[in-house]
């Protein structure tokens, strides 16, 4: 499985644009990438997910280039609600298969 | 609410005694995950289930045991505890070809 390496932590001001880049430089042929976010005492919720090139939905965009041993999560104008861990995975290029977690990357957000 | 439901919610128990946990999960779903966050460890995948037979083993302990029932609830038996299994217990679901999974609120379980 890909490795995956995030920053630790971040700290933004509501209405920012938020950008959390992952780099997996192992990653393999047949991978997807895909975040999740946390919230304390919560189940981990899917946010996005991409092979290639960018992605968008209503609440993020996942940027992923050409050589794909990075992405990047955009989350536009972030809110207080948006203070949480949010986690990079790669490796679940075969459907039903189990998430391997990392550290995360904790994100504060404040007013 | 993601559709997917654990019971209990919190649980308290003492070393060397045994619990089980139960989720459902999401309608239609047929693949079942369990997970353990402690704080030292962070999230790890303990045992997936698939129509009710065992699909992949993580960090599981011998002194952990699961299964998937007919219905497709699952239970996560845990036994002979210790302190360290003090933990937040996730169950997940999938439909059988997605990627996304769906997670349960979780357990808490408190050894003292």
């Amino acid at each position: 499985l890909a490795k995956t390496t995030q920053p630790i932590s971040m700290d933004s001001y509501e209405g920012q644009e938020v950008n959390i880049t992952c780099s997996h430089n192992n990653i393999a042929t047949n991978d997807y990438i895909t975040w999740y976010q946390q919230f304390p005492s919560q189940g981990p919720r899917f946010i996005i997910q991409g092979y290639k090139t960018k992605v968008t939905n209503e609440v993020a965009s996942l940027f992923i280039p050409a050589d794909r041993k990075s992405s990047t999560l955009s989350l536009p104008r972030v809110s207080l609600s948006d203070t949480a861990v949010y986690y990079c995975l790669v490796g679940v290029g075969q459907a039903g298969t189990a998430l391997i977690f990392g550290k995360g990357t904790t994100l504060s957000v404040s007013s | 609410d993601s559709g997917v439901t654990q019971t209990p919610k919190h649980l308290i128990t003492a070393t060397g005694q045994r619990v089980t946990l139960r989720c459902s999960p999401r309608s239609g779903d047929l693949s079942v995950y369990w997970y353990q966050q402690s704080l030292d460890q962070g999230l790890q995948f303990l045992i997936q289930y698939y129509n009710g037979e065992e699909r992949a083993k993580g960090n599981i302990l011998e002194r952990f045991s699961a299964q998937q029932f007919p219905d497709l609830h699952s239970e996560l038996n845990l036994s002979s505890l210790e302190l360290g299994d003090s933990a937040l217990y996730f169950c997940a679901s999938s439909v059988p070809l997605g990627h996304e999974q769906f997670f349960g609120p979780g357990t808490r379980l408190t050894v003292l």
